[in-house]
């Protein structure tokens, strides 16, 4: 069975400066798919990145990028130049290609002014 | 981009009687819908898997009759509360997969009061 963990319950982070997320996970499948979700106080889940496993080079969407080691089964979020905007819980999670998405715990970030 | 429209936003209903929420994908097929539950300040627990035409996959501990879920079309699945009382309020999320180039797209998500 898979499994997703999240150890940093809490982050915080000021205006402009970067902050790391971190996830690693569980299987011993050798395809699959990770990603970031960011959950807002309004709590709809927003698609922040995604990875395939069988692709070596990390992912980047604009300020966001996540550092995948895939023999660690790691698997963070760089989030840089933060902005207040960024203030939200981020789920990291593992999905197969048909199957469910599995979710870590969460990680609460605030973004200070 | 692929959407995800969940309704009603937020509900409260009487102990006692059922509610119907409604996650239709609008731009997409939705051959598999996921619902979940989320309790304040936790991660979402996967309550049941649903793929278009077929009976839906529960997981362990959730109830099959008191969380009814049908997905009789590609764009449509339902999750009805039935005899609904205060411990099932909750926040539901709804989540649909189509082709693997969508990803998992979410609803908004369903606010239940049971009172």
């Amino acid at each position: 069975a898979q499994t997703v963990t999240q150890s940093q319950p809490e982050m915080s982070v000021q205006e402009a400066e970067t902050v790391t997320l971190s996830c690693t996970y569980d299987t011993s499948e050798s395809n699959y798919y990770l990603f970031w979700y960011k959950q807002p106080p309004s709590r709809q889940m927003i698609l922040v990145i995604r990875q395939e496993a069988y692709k070596q080079q990390n992912a980047t969407e604009n300020r966001f990028s996540v550092n995948f080691q895939k023999a660690a089964k790691s698997f963070s979020l760089k989030i840089s130049d933060s902005q207040l905007g960024d203030t939200a819980m981020y789920f990291c999670a593992f999905g197969l290609r048909t199957d469910k998405l599995i979710f870590g715990t969460g990680t609460r970030l605030q973004v200070f002014p | 981009g692929a959407v995800v429209s969940q309704h009603p936003s937020w509900v409260i209903c009487k102990s006692g009687t059922s509610v119907k929420i409604e996650c239709r994908s609008l731009d997409f097929q939705a051959t598999t819908m996921f619902w979940y539950r989320q309790f304040p300040k936790q991660s979402l627990m996967l309550m049941a898997t649903s793929n278009e035409g077929s009976k839906a996959t529960y997981e362990q501990g959730v109830e099959k009759d008191k969380f009814l879920i049908n997905h009789a079309s590609l764009t449509l699945s339902t999750l009805t509360v039935t005899s609904a009382h205060p411990e099932d309020s909750s926040f539901y999320i709804c989540s649909a997969r189509g082709d693997l180039s969508y990803g998992y797209t979410f609803g908004s998500g369903t606010r239940l009061t049971v009172v």
